[in-house]
């Protein structure tokens, strides 16, 4: 079975500061995809960026951007120019797509990230 | 486009009791899960629907938990009777996946907050 690991359960910043969330996983499947989620305080859940396992280049989307080691099995997310609205949770998850469709995903226990004014 | 839509919000109720949860996905997303979050945690998978149909509910305690998704649109998870460790969020999350090898991108819900006393 998949598991994810974030060893991080908060981290506090300044505002405009960068801050880089990591995370670890696990598996023996070669295609699968990555994903950070960030959750709000009492707000749903919306995807902050996504990365396919067969890609090389690292995904970006605007201030975030990640670190794909795939040897390593890792999967950090950089936050740059942070800004208030940040503050969240926020998890790490993966999805295998080795069998083709979709599938559920495999969180981490999520990181509360704080960004200080 | 609408949300995800969950109904009710919150739910207080005593072990033993049985409730239900309502989801009303993304207008067109064939594929549906059910997540569990428990307090201090990541969400876990208990249940996806392929249109009607369920591809995955390993994770699912079905001695208590039940789930349906009608007419592939809406669907209910129920818990019957409830036990103190299912106090959590449930969480509804829809995808578009069609006949595709590419996980696609899951929106959640705002959950439902179960306490169970």
């Amino acid at each position: 079975a998949q598991t994810v690991t974030q060893s991080q359960p908060e981290m506090s910043v300044q505002e405009a500061e960068t801050v880089t969330l990591s995370c670890t996983y696990d598996t023996s499947e070669s295609n699968y995809y990555l994903f950070w989620y960030k959750q709000p305080p009492s707000r749903q859940m919306i995807l902050v960026i996504r990365q396919e396992a067969y890609k090389q280049q690292n995904a970006t989307e605007n201030r975030f951007s990640v670190n794909f080691q795939k040897a390593a099995k890792s999967f950090s997310l950089k936050i740059s120019d942070s800004q208030l609205g940040d503050t969240a949770m926020y998890f790490c998850a993966y999805e295998d797509s080795s069998g083709g469709g979709a599938d559920g995903l495999t969180f981490g226990k999520g990181t509360h990230l704080i960004i200080q004014p | 486009e609408a949300g995800v839509a969950q109904s009710p919000r919150y739910k207080i109720i005593e072990k033993r009791q049985s409730v239900a949860f309502w989801c009303n996905p993304i207008s067109g997303h064939a594929t549906l899960y059910w997540y569990q979050q428990i307090l201090g945690q990541g969400p876990k998978l208990l249940i996806q629907f392929q249109n009607n149909g369920v591809v995955d509910d390993s994770q699912l305690p079905k001695d208590r938990f039940s789930a349906e998704r009608l007419k592939g649109v809406d669907s209910t998870l129920k818990i019957q009777p409830a036990k103190l460790e299912d106090s959590a969020v449930y969480l509804c999350a829809s995808s578009l996946n069609g006949p595709t090898f590419f996980p696609e991108t899951q929106y959640f819900g705002p959950g439902t907050r179960l306490l169970v006393l």
